[in-house]
C-alpha cells in the first residue's frame, strides 16, 4: 500500500537555527498538505500543494514540492520557541479517499 | 462559526467497557474522517464517513469497532470491551462536500482515551 516516510524523526535546534524536514511518498500525489501539532494539541492545516515543483512560503516557513511529485519539504528559517510541534506531512490515498500522513518530524527548540 | 467538536475531551474507561467518542463536524462539512494517534507516533486512518455511509473503513479493526456518520446527530465511535492497547488519542477531521482529499482538513481537539 501508499507510504508516506519523514524525516527526520526528531530534531532539537538551538534558538534561531534553521530546521528541515523531509517527506517522501511511494506514489506519485496529485497534492501534499502540511500539518503542525503542538505538544498536547491537534493537528492543524498548514497549506496545500498541487503543481509539480512549487514553492509557497508563510512568514520563515518555505513548503516545496518535488518535480515528480513524491516528495515534499518544509523549511523553516531562524526558529523560534513557538516552532515546537511535530510536523506531519499527508498526502490522498490510492484510491483518493482520503488522507496518509507522514510519520512527523517533533521538532523541538532550546531557547 | 464553530469548528469540528468532539467529546469527551478525555475518557477513562476499566478493560472490557465500551467507549463512545462523538464528533460533531463543521458547519456545511459533510465528510468525517477518524485517525487514532498512539503516544509519540503518527496519525493513522480508521474510517471515513458521510452521512448515513461509510465510504471506507479500511484502517477501522476488525472487530469491537465501528463507527456511524447518522442522517441527524454526530458522528460515532464505538469500541467495545476496551483493551488497554486501545488507549490513544482518536481525532476527528472534517471536509466540505467534495473528494475527500481535495482539500485540507479540520481537526476538533482530539478524545484521549485511557483505559486502566
Amino acid at each position: 500500500g501508499q507510504q508516506v516516510m519523514q524525516i527526520p524523526q526528531y530534531q532539537h535546534v538551538q534558538e534561531g537555527e534553521d530546521f528541515t524536514t523531509y517527506c517522501n511518498s511511494s506514489t506519485t500525489l496529485s497534492n501534499i498538505q502540511w500539518y503542525k501539532q503542538r505538544p498536547g494539541g491537534h493537528p492543524v492545516f498548514l497549506i496545500q500543494l498541487v503543481k509539480s515543483g512549487e514553492v509557497k512560503k508563510q512568514k520563515r516557513l518555505t513548503f516545496q514540492f518535488g518535480e515528480a511529485k513524491k516528495n515534499s519539504s518544509l523549511h523553516i528559517t531562524a526558529t523560534q520557541t513557538t516552532d515546537v510541534g511535530t510536523y506531519f506531512c499527508a498526502g490522498p490515498s490510492n484510491a483518493g479517499n482520503m488522507l496518509t500522513f507522514g510519520g512527523g518530524t517533533r521538532l523541538m527548540v532550546k531557547p | 462559526n464553530a469548528g469540528v467538536m468532539q467529546n469527551p475531551r478525555h475518557l477513562v474507561r476499566r478493560r472490557g467497557q465500551e467507549a463512545r467518542l462523538r464528533c460533531s463536524p463543521m458547519k456545511g462539512h459533510s465528510h468525517v474522517y477518524w485517525y487514532r494517534q498512539l503516544p509519540e507516533e503518527g496519525l493513522k486512518f480508521m474510517v471515513y464517513l458521510q452521512k448515513e455511509n461509510i465510504i471506507d473503513e479500511s484502517g477501522m479493526p476488525k472487530e469491537r469497532f465501528s463507527a456511524e456518520f447518522p442522517k441527524e446527530g454526530p458522528s460515532i465511535l464505538r469500541i467495545q470491551q476496551v483493551v488497554r492497547g486501545d488507549s490513544a488519542a482518536y481525532f476527528c477531521a472534517s471536509s466540505p462536500p467534495v473528494r475527500g482529499s481535495l482539500y485540507g482538513y479540520t481537526f476538533g481537539s482530539g478524545t484521549r482515551l485511557t483505559v486502566v
